[in-house]
């Protein structure tokens, strides 16, 4: 199994370009989760899903969107760059746990994006 | 606001004693923690998750504390080894802490 995949695994963007980050997971987990990490600020979520066709927003949504199709994957978009949005972009998977509180959360290798 | 907190940004300690990793949460009630552990350039790999209603949890070396009085969960590493050097992340229901950068010296 390759678990989390993540594609690409670095791009540069001029600001106000467009690009599709590409997470993939073979686990058949329910949730999937885009997170970035900053430095000094710790993983912060920008969206989730709970499920095939299903997305919510999280703490840091703004200039992002998202789609999940297929279950086994998580696209993220960003419309329009901002230098703002330079960061390690990380996706993850899981299973709901109990009572429906996510699990253990496995963890692609990154994505490092910078904006000039 | 909400947050997940990781009061020491690094750690120093020589190989052989216990690390202790403190994690404090504001705001908010988390129904569990989970401790993930983050070498450089790769992404966090998760080592154990313990539920508001567990006092501690134990994995081989490794031991967790949650105490929802004082809102603060506790890690330790005992026998703590070089190769134990690497970055430590709190994380509840969703939030991270900004982690903690242990240095196990031989």
């Amino acid at each position: 199994n390759a678990g989390v995949t993540q594609t690409p695994k670095f791009r540069v963007l001029k600001t106000g370009q467009s690009m599709t980050l590409l997470c993939a997971q073979d686990m058949n987990h329910e949730y999937m989760y885009w997170y970035r990490q900053d430095p000094g600020m710790g993983l912060r979520l920008i969206h989730y899903s709970v499920g095939e066709g299903t997305t919510a927003k999280g703490e840091v949504p703004d200039g992002y969107n998202v789609s999940r199709l297929k279950k086994q994957n998580f696209l993220l978009g960003l419309e329009s760059a901002a230098p703002s949005q330079t960061s390690v972009y990380f996706c993850a998977s899981s299973h709901p746990g109990l009572a429906g509180v996510s699990d253990e959360q496995f963890f692609g290798p990154g994505t490092r994006l910078t904006v000039l | 606001s909400q947050k997940i907190e990781q009061n020491s940004e690094a750690l120093n300690i020589q190989e052989g004693k216990t690390a202790t990793l403190t994690c404090n949460y504001t705001n908010y009630s988390p129904a569990y923690l989970q401790w993930y552990r983050q070498d450089p350039g790769r992404g966090p790999v998760f080592l154990l998750l313990i539920r508001e209603n567990e006092k501690e949890k134990r994995k081989e070396r490794l031991k967790v504390t949650f105490d929802t009085t004082l809102k603060q969960s506790l890690f330790h590493i005992t026998a703590s080894q070089p190769a134990d050097s690497a970055t430590y992340l709190c994380a509840g229901d969703m939030r991270f802490g900004a982690g903690t950068r242990l240095t196990v010296k031989p």
